[in-house]
């Protein structure tokens, strides 16, 4: 089975404040991707970054950064210093290499951020 | 433009009636996807086209669901004999070639009601 956990369904910090959002995923495939999308109120959901299973290197973007883990099968995202723009649905989604770029996605995570 | 398009925005139609979903992809994007999205849910994949073909359409619900891309480009959803449980925000995405690897571009939605 292929699957998607994002255990926190709404997370609320004020500004400035680090915060993590969790993914776990399910495959049994070796060769996968993992994704991250924002979704903001206008509801178009924006990439953010995307994974291939060989690669565990963490990545840092300006204020995001990912740390993906096999082991134990997550992929967690965190905004540090958060701003009230980065208020937004929050998507992991998973991608596996034979089904032609279908994402499985979780169920989201609402971060609101507070001045 | 330069992204995907979607019309209509907001479609509201009454139980049993008939409607279309339009998705206008990124130019030159050979691969099309429709999802659909339930109020606090993430996204649920329904069809993958490559070029003019379905080449996964495994999430339809059921028969009253169908989708076309004639000349590889432009897709409409169509769905008949609407009924509540429809109601949704439907959303296009394409990519350059699908694929794992392959990042999608999504569009706004359109968010249907059915009354």
């Amino acid at each position: 089975a292929q699957k998607v956990t994002q255990a926190q369904t709404e997370i609320s910090v004020v500004e400035k404040e680090d915060v993590t959002l969790d993914c776990v995923y399910e495959t049994r495939d070796t060769t996968y991707y993992l994704f991250w999308y924002k979704q903001p109120p206008s509801g178009e959901l924006v990439f953010l970054i995307r994974r291939n299973s060989f690669d565990e290197q963490n990545e840092i973007s300006g204020r995001y950064s990912w740390n993906f883990q096999k082991s134990t099968s997550s992929f967690n995202f965190t905004i540090t210093a958060s701003q009230v723009v980065d208020s937004a649905v929050y998507f992991c989604a998973l991608v596996t290499s034979g089904n032609t770029g279908k994402l499985i996605f979780g169920q989201g995570t609402t971060l609101q951020v507070k001045p | 433009g330069a992204g995907v398009s979607q019309t209509p925005s907001n479609k509201v139609t009454e139980k049993g009636k008939y409607v279309e979903l339009r998705c206008d992809p990124i130019s030159g994007h050979t691969a099309l996807y429709w999802y659909r999205q339930s109020l606090g849910q993430g996204p649920e994949f329904l069809i993958y086209f490559q070029g003019t073909g379905a080449a996964d359409d495994s999430g339809l619900p059921n028969d009253r669901f169908f989708a076309v891309r004639p000349e590889g480009s432009v897709s409409t959803l169509k769905i008949q004999r609407t009924e509540r449980g429809d109601s949704a925000v439907y959303l296009c995405a394409s990519s350059r070639s699908g694929g794992g690897g392959t990042e999608a571009f999504f569009g706004q939605g359109t968010r249907l009601t059915v009354v």
